[in-house]
């Protein structure tokens, strides 16, 4: 079964700072992984996505991830965290081996940025 | 152009009524995909549909259905509504149902009192 573990529930950056958002999933076969973005009362962003092609994937808004499999782990990374970037982040693997494309969804990382 | 559009925004239910969700995805999309996110948790997968026809179903009760209309809207029905399904529902359509990018509409807000 395809699952994603969130290793922080909250992370606190101050503006300007690096930001890291911790993801490792558990497939049984070569995942489709990703990370959105939810602001309050709006919907779900795809920011980035990984389909097996470059480990390191570039999104939108500065946002970044890499596909380690060997620490089978899809962290989110940017090098400066803006005051907008304060949202909720969810990494979530895609189990299209099933016979339909459903996504699984983490608890969830809720991002704050300090000013 | 139109992103995934949902109807109601928010509504109020009685425990044991039905309620129905509404669902448009984006022009030319063809899968919709529910999902049901209860405060402080991530959505969780209810149905795929994709050109009418159900393509997968996640873990909940057959009091959840769902179907799919020639033009690729979709609507949502939950039966005897129980306190525990007061959550955020959520749309979401990609062009095939193998299609990786799955785009989100603003979701339902259901509370059941």
């Amino acid at each position: 079964a395809q699952s994603v573990t969130q290793l922080d529930s909250h992370v606190s950056v101050s503006e300007g700072t690096p930001v890291l958002l911790r993801c490792n999933y558990s497939s049984s076969y070569s995942p489709s992984l990703f990370w959105y973005v939810q602001h309050p009362n709006k919907g779900l962003q795809l920011l980035l996505k990984y389909t097996s092609a470059a480990t390191l994937v570039k999104g939108i808004n500065g946002f970044e991830a890499e596909f380690k499999k060997s620490e089978t782990s899809f962290h989110l990374t940017k090098p400066s965290a803006h005051m907008s970037d304060a949202a909720e982040y969810f990494c979530v693997v895609s189990d299209e081996g099933y016979g339909a494309n459903n996504l699984f969804f983490g608890t969830g990382t809720r991002l704050t940025v300090i000013p | 152009d139109a992103g995934v559009t949902q109807s109601p925004t928010h509504l109020i239910k009685t425990r044991g009524q039905q309620v129905t969700l509404r669902c448009s995805p984006i022009s030319g999309h063809k899968s919709v995909s529910w999902y049901q996110q209860v405060l402080g948790q991530g959505p969780q997968f209810i149905f795929q549909y994709y050109e009418k026809e159900e393509r997968g179903r996640g873990n909940f009760p057959d009091r959840f259905s769902a179907r799919q209309f020639p033009n690729y809207s979709s609507e949502l029905n939950v039966n005897a509504l129980l306190l525990g399904d007061s959550a955020l529902y959520l749309c979401a359509s990609s062009y095939e149902w193998t299609a990786y990018e799955q785009y989100f509409g603003p979701g339902t807000r259901l509370t059941v009192t």
